[in-house]
Order: C-alpha cells, then structure tokens, then sequence
C-alpha cells in the first residue's frame, strides 16, 4: 500500500533557482494539501486542494504555486528558492476533507535553500 | 482563527512511568482534534482522533486522549511509557464548517524522551 508518495525526498537548491515537489496519492481521495514543518513550529498548511480543479491558500503560501494535475497528483512550485524556504515539506490526503476524518502523510522532502 | 497550544516542547519520562502530553484549543465550537506520531525522518501517523462520539478517545498503541470542553483540552496519556514511544508528538484541530473546514491546524509539537 503506496499511500501518499513524495518525490524527491531531499534536494539542495541554490537561491534563486526553482524546483517542483511532487505528491501522488492511491487512496481515490478528493482532498490534499501541502504542509512545511520548521522546529518548534508544527507543521502549517501552504496550499490545498479540496477537490480535483480546485486551489487554494492556505496559512503561509507566499514564494510558493501548485497544481492539482488530475485526481491523484499534487505539486508544489518554488519559483525562485529562497533561504527561508530551507524546510521538510509534507503532502497529505483525505477524503472528505479533514473533518471527522484522519489525513494520511507522505514521507516528506527535506529541501535545504543555500 | 483557530490555535492550538501544546504546553512543553520537551517531555522526558523513565521507561514504566506516565506519559501525559497537553493539548489546550482555542475555539468556540468543539473541534475535531487530532493527536499525530512522528517518529524520526518519517511522515505523521494518526494516533487517535476525537469527533464528538465519545469524550474518552483510545488510539493506537495503548495511548489514549480525554477531551474537556469545559477545559478546551485534548491531553494525551499513556500509563507505562516504552523505549519505542520517543517521537514528537503533534495535536491538531479541525472545524466542522466554515473557511477553515477541511484543514488542520497544528500545535508547535513536543518531542518525547524515554529513558531506561
């Protein structure tokens, strides 16, 4: 059982330079989003998804776009990288949105901006 | 907006004591709460959820969770702590409507020793 897939799961970018994370979920599910994690901070949301063709902002989304490319697949666009984006990136899913049920989390991207 | 407040960043308990991690919330409306694991380089993995069914939540693993409305808290228990439960620790919430339906909102995390 794959669940939700991330890809890569690290990456070293130099400022200024661009990168997609991607997310791929097998679970049929309509909902997903894009956390950051930073210490001492908990994870917050960046961007979600609440269904296929539909996208919007959540807490910090600023230096960041993404793409509900179909049911399955939902990326994640740093334009130009820059050292405050230096952070572990977590896509989840769920199906309904996150309400009375869980979220499942990929494995994370460890994405350090230099 | 909602927030959510986890009180200690640090938790270190002996292997065979207490586990008692806090959890307060801020909102009007009982939430949906959320209590998630995270074990070192890994992704988040729910441990128990409370939805307003029962104010006495069991999860997995042998934790469990109280929810106090008159309290906002959600805190997380464990009656004998094992080497294998340090990890940190994340409480999330949930509305039930609204613009903030169907995200979480997460507290800041405490990261739980165990020591032999």
């Amino acid at each position: 059982n794959a669940g939700v897939t991330q890809t890569p799961k690290f990456q070293v970018l130099k400022t200024g330079q661009s990168m997609t994370l991607q997310c791929a979920q097998d679970m049929n599910h309509n909902s997903m989003y894009w956390y950051r994690q930073d210490p001492g901070m908990g994870l917050r949301l960046i961007y979600y998804s609440a269904s296929e063709g539909t996208t919007d902002k959540g807490e910090v989304p600023n230096g960041y776009n993404v793409s509900r490319l179909n049911k399955r697949e939902f990326s994640l666009r740093l334009e130009s990288a820059a050292p405050s984006q230096t952070s572990v990136y977590f896509c989840a899913s769920s199906d309904p949105p996150v309400g009375n049920t869980e979220a499942f989390f990929g494995q994370g991207t460890r994405l350090t901006v230099v | 907006a909602q927030s959510v407040t986890q009180l200690g960043s640090h938790v270190s308990v002996s292997e065979g004591a207490l586990v008692l991690l806090r959890c307060n919330y801020s909102s009007s409306v009982p939430p949906y709460l959320f209590w998630y694991v995270q074990y070192p380089n890994q992704g988040l993995q729910l441990l128990l959820k409370y939805t307003s069914a029962a104010t006495l939540v069991k999860g997995i693993n042998g934790f469990e969770a109280e929810f106090k409305k008159s309290e906002t808290s959600f805190h997380l228990t464990k009656p004998s702590a094992h080497m294998s439960d340090a990890a940190e620790y994340f409480c999330a919430v949930s509305d039930h409507g609204g613009t903030s339906y169907g995200k979480l909102t997460f507290g800041q995390g405490t990261i739980l020793t165990v020591h032999p």
